[in-house]
């Protein structure tokens, strides 16, 4: 079975710092996505990485994607209050090199940043 | 376009009940899931149907769980009997295909067992 790691599952941050987020997976797969949860809501897609050094910007985060290494880092910049969610990652599993659209999540990432 | 839609919202029911999850997946969308979100954790896939029918359910508790997905659209989730454990929001989501497609992610079931 797939696995997926998180770290850190909490993170506290003052407003206009920096920091990253780690996703550790144990099986080869090219196609990884973050997600935004907000408390009592649904899952809302981020980032949808394809392939080896993959890297995506939305704003104030950035996703990356290393298959070699498999690792993926989320990284936030000048954080803002806004940003206060849980943010997870998910890798797609593959099968003999094709993906099989099943989601593997980690455990999410505890996002509170204060002013 | 409308989004996925999952009713109830809210479930609140005694160990040993029954209950059953309804799903309507973004329409044209032939691969629906059912995840089980604990709290604390990262939603786990229960089961996927491309179509009507089932892809995967290694994960699905089939001592008590079952899963429907009639005519290809919109899917059920029941439980039957319900453990204290099975305390999870229940995500249902859909996308265009299996493989390559985004999955898209409803406001899910919040359930509770007494």
């Amino acid at each position: 079975e797939l696995k997926v790691e998180q770290n850190p599952l909490f993170l506290s941050m003052q407003e206009g710092k920096n920091y990253t987020i780690y996703c550790n997976y144990s099986t080869t797969s090219d196609r990884l996505y973050w997600y935004r949860q907000d408390p009592g809501k649904s899952l809302e897609s981020l980032f949808v990485l394809l392939s080896n050094g993959a890297v995506k910007q939305e704003g104030r985060l950035m996703a990356s994607l290393d298959t070699k290494a498999r690792l993926s880092t989320l990284h936030i910049t000048a954080a803002v209050h806004d940003l206060s969610a849980t943010y997870f990652c998910a890798v797609d599993m593959t099968d003999r090199g094709s993906t099989l659209g099943r989601l593997y999540f980690g455990r999410g990432t505890q996002l509170t940043v204060w002013p | 376009e409308a989004g996925v839609a999952q009713s109830p919202r809210y479930k609140i029911i005694e160990k040993r009940q029954s209950v059953a999850f309804w799903c309507n997946p973004i329409s044209g969308h032939a691969t629906l899931y059912w995840y089980q979100q604990i709290l604390g954790q990262g939603p786990k896939l229960l089961i996927q149907f491309q179509n009507n029918g089932v892809v995967d359910d290694s994960q699905l508790p089939k001592d008590r769980f079952s899963a429907e997905r009639l005519k290809g659209v919109d899917s059920t989730l029941k439980i039957q009997p319900a453990k204290l454990e099975d305390s999870a929001v229940y995500l249902c989501a859909s996308s265009l295909g299996a493989r390559y497609y985004e999955q898209y992610f409803g406001p899910g079931t919040r359930l509770t067992v007494t």
